[in-house]
């Protein structure tokens, strides 16, 4: 089975700091893994995606995530931090191979302070 | 390119009453589809995928029901709105299996009081 923790319910930052949202995964199987975003309202946007190639995933608007399979984690980060980064994160895990549907953790929301 | 609408936009209804939320896909052909539902301060539950049409799976029991007319289209509905269906709801795509990259549309806010 797989399963997905996102280990911050809300992160603040100042604007031009670095982000961190923290994500780790439990998979049975080789995953893959997801960061996409959510603004208020509105549908989710895919930011990146991790399927075995690269262990350093960079996504748009500058994110970026390596996957540690030792540490079973995907960590989201940013090198400065935008106003327009305010939003609901959310890491996604599912298999390689197999039926297994998209698992979502429950979110991160980022707020981004001037 | 892929497009993905969702309608309405926003939605208040009664309990008791019926409900019909429509999700169309552009640019693609035969899609797997997705209605998910967002709760205030939750994560995504996936309520129903379809790989075809006339091909429904339900991931949760629930008063809900989903169909799938033609290709494109992905609707969700209810004989009898209750007040724990009040949500976002968000329809998907994928090109492949369900275990490959979606696309979300722009969701619809429904209040059922």
């Amino acid at each position: 089975a797989q399963s997905v923790t996102q280990l911050d319910s809300h992160v603040s930052v100042s604007e031009g700091t670095p982000v961190l949202l923290r994500c780790n995964y439990s998979s049975s199987y080789s995953p893959s893994l997801f960061w996409y975003v959510q603004h208020p309202n509105k549908g989710l946007q895919l930011l990146l995606k991790y399927t075995s190639a690269a262990t350093l995933v960079k996504g748009i608007n500058g994110f970026e995530a390596e996957f540690k399979k030792s540490e079973t984690s995907f960590h989201l980060t940013k090198p400065s931090a935008h106003m327009s980064d305010a939003a609901e994160y959310f890491c996604v895990v599912t298999t390689i191979s197999g039926n297994t549907p998209l698992v979502f953790g429950k979110g991160t929301r980022l707020s981004v302070i001037a | 390119s892929q497009t993905i609408h969702q309608w309405p936009a926003t939605l208040v209804q009664p309990v008791g009453s019926p409900l019909s939320l429509e999700c169309t896909v552009e640019g693609t052909s035969n899609p797997n589809l997705y209605w998910y539902r967002q709760a205030a301060g939750r994560g995504l539950q996936l309520l129903f995928y379809s790989v075809g049409i006339g091909q429904i799976s339900s991931e949760v029991p629930q008063n809900l029901s989903a169909s799938r007319p033609q290709d494109r289209q992905f609707i969700l509905s209810s004989k009898k709105l209750l007040l724990s269906d009040s949500g976002f709801y968000l329809c998907a795509w994928s090109v492949l299996a369900r275990t490959d990259t979606q696309y979300f549309g722009p969701g619809t806010r429904l209040t059922v009081l």
